[in-house]
């Protein structure tokens, strides 16, 4: 059974922090990743995806990958309280491209 | 920009009862995708259809799930007799191409409340 692991928090950072999200996969076979983010009561938004090890950037966001230690972050710099969401960790679960997610972990920012 | 569309966005039905629910993917994508996440709980994939027939299902996608797509744009998940445990948001996602490498669009989702 392949599994997403990531701390589901509440996560509480002070505006302009950086706030940092953790998630662990099981299958050292995967290689796909992205992170989603959710607001209450909507669907999930794809905010990155990552495919090699290493960081990626894309504006305020970096993605890092470790496929040695099945290790996804994602890192958002200059939080914003309008990055208050439960962020969602996802891996590729087969060939036909079907995702497995994490939990999310509950981030709030503080004005 | 294009985008995923569903409806309706909140269907309530009655315990035993079929459901109908329509996705509209993203033009020229190719895989489409159900996910369900019942409330406080995670997504999970439902099925992948890739074309017009299923490629890939999960163990919830039983017998009492079917998936269409009757013309070229929209994309269907049916529930044959509904179930008190069916109730949850369930999203439609398309995915440009071949690969696991493309991402997922998702959908606003559809709220099904079972009575």
């Amino acid at each position: 059974q392949k599994e997403v692991e990531q701390n589901s928090g509440p996560l509480s950072v002070p505006e302009g922090a950086i706030a940092s999200l953790n998630c662990t996969y099981s299958d050292r076979g995967s290689q796909s990743f992205f992170w989603y983010r959710q607001y209450s009561g909507k669907s999930p938004e794809l905010i990155m995806s990552i495919y090699s090890n290493g960081d990626k950037e894309d504006g305020r966001f970096t993605a890092q990958l470790n496929k040695a230690s099945q290790y996804v972050s994602l890192l958002i710099r200059d939080s914003q309280p309008s990055d208050s969401a439960t962020y969602l960790c996802a891996v590729n679960g087969g060939s036909q491209g079907n995702l497995i997610f994490g939990k999310g972990t509950k981030l709030s920012v503080k004005p | 920009e294009p985008e995923v569309t569903q409806t309706p966005s909140h269907q309530v039905t009655q315990m035993g009862q079929e459901v109908i629910l329509r996705c509209v993917p993203i033009s020229n994508h190719l895989y489409f995708y159900w996910y369900r996440q019942i409330l406080g709980q995670k997504v999970e994939f439902l099925v992948s259809f890739y074309n017009n027939e299923i490629s890939e299902k999960s163990e919830i996608f039983d017998d009492q799930f079917s998936v269409e797509r009757p013309d070229g744009s929209n994309f269907t998940l049916k529930i044959r007799s509904t179930k008190l445990e069916d109730s949850a948001m369930y999203f439609c996602a398309s995915r440009a191409g071949r690969g696991s490498y493309n991402e997922q669009f998702f959908g606003p989702g559809t709220r099904l409340t079972v009575l």
